[in-house]
């Protein structure tokens, strides 16, 4: 079983529809998580960080951590053409050595 | 503030050449790391690095993989003896000293 599941896609929605995108985990020492968006032939762009449950938002991106389900979520609202990329989840121990794990990602497609 | 700086961008290499990549991290981030990613994968944790310093290397091969984090200047990976299987974007990240990682643009080795 993968440390981290996320599913692949590929996602396609209309222009303005709220987008959910998830990834479960099993490692339960997990305790920050992260959404990157990667655009093709680009580097990881960070989008959110967070370290506790429940919800964050910024700007029209909410993310959801769920320790208990071992579940996180990102939502984006009004989602737009530019908003089709590919989404990647991580997380991350306190163990020390902060070893990031990702997802294998998302490829969201926006539909203009 | 400059972000994470990658060079080189591209490189082409020869079965059995040698290649290294370069990664000049974020200003006051002491923390480096490098990851690979493979087309239609998710990004693979090879080595985390402090300046003069290995912490977590358990995902690079043993073999003809070396990262190093020198006092001064870059961190460098090196990859002797290049095969076709290594061909890939290797990314770079730095973070604080925990927290966040932030992204260069990646280094697209192909090999020949």
């Amino acid at each position: 079983q993968k440390e981290v599941e996320q599913d692949p896609g590929p996602l396609s929605v209309p222009e303005g529809a709220i987008v959910s995108l998830n990834c479960t985990y099993s490692n339960s020492a997990f305790q920050y998580f992260m959404w990157y968006r990667q655009y093709s032939r680009k580097g990881p762009e960070l989008l959110m960080y967070t370290y506790s449950s429940g919800n964050k938002e910024d700007g029209r991106f909410t993310a959801q951590v769920d320790k208990s389900s071992k579940y996180i979520s990102l939502f984006i609202r009004d989602s737009q053409p530019s908003d089709s990329a590919t989404y990647l989840c991580a997380m991350t121990t306190t163990s020390g050595t902060y070893k990031y794990i990702f997802g294998t990602g998302t490829r969201l497609k926006v539909l203009a | 503030n400059a972000g994470v700086m990658q060079n080189p961008r591209h490189l082409v290499r020869r079965r059995g050449q040698e290649a290294r990549l370069r990664c000049s991290p974020m200003k006051g981030h002491s923390h480096v790391y490098w990851y690979r990613q493979l087309p239609e994968e998710g990004l693979k944790f090879m080595v985390y690095l402090q300046k003069e310093n290995i912490i977590d290397e358990s995902g690079m091969p043993k073999e003809r993989f070396s990262a190093e984090f020198p006092k001064e200047g870059p961190s460098i990976l090196r990859i002797q003896q290049v095969v076709r299987g290594d061909s890939a974007a290797y990314f770079c990240a730095s973070s604080p000293a925990t927290g966040e990682l932030f992204f260069g643009e990646g280094s697209r080795l192909t090999v020949l």
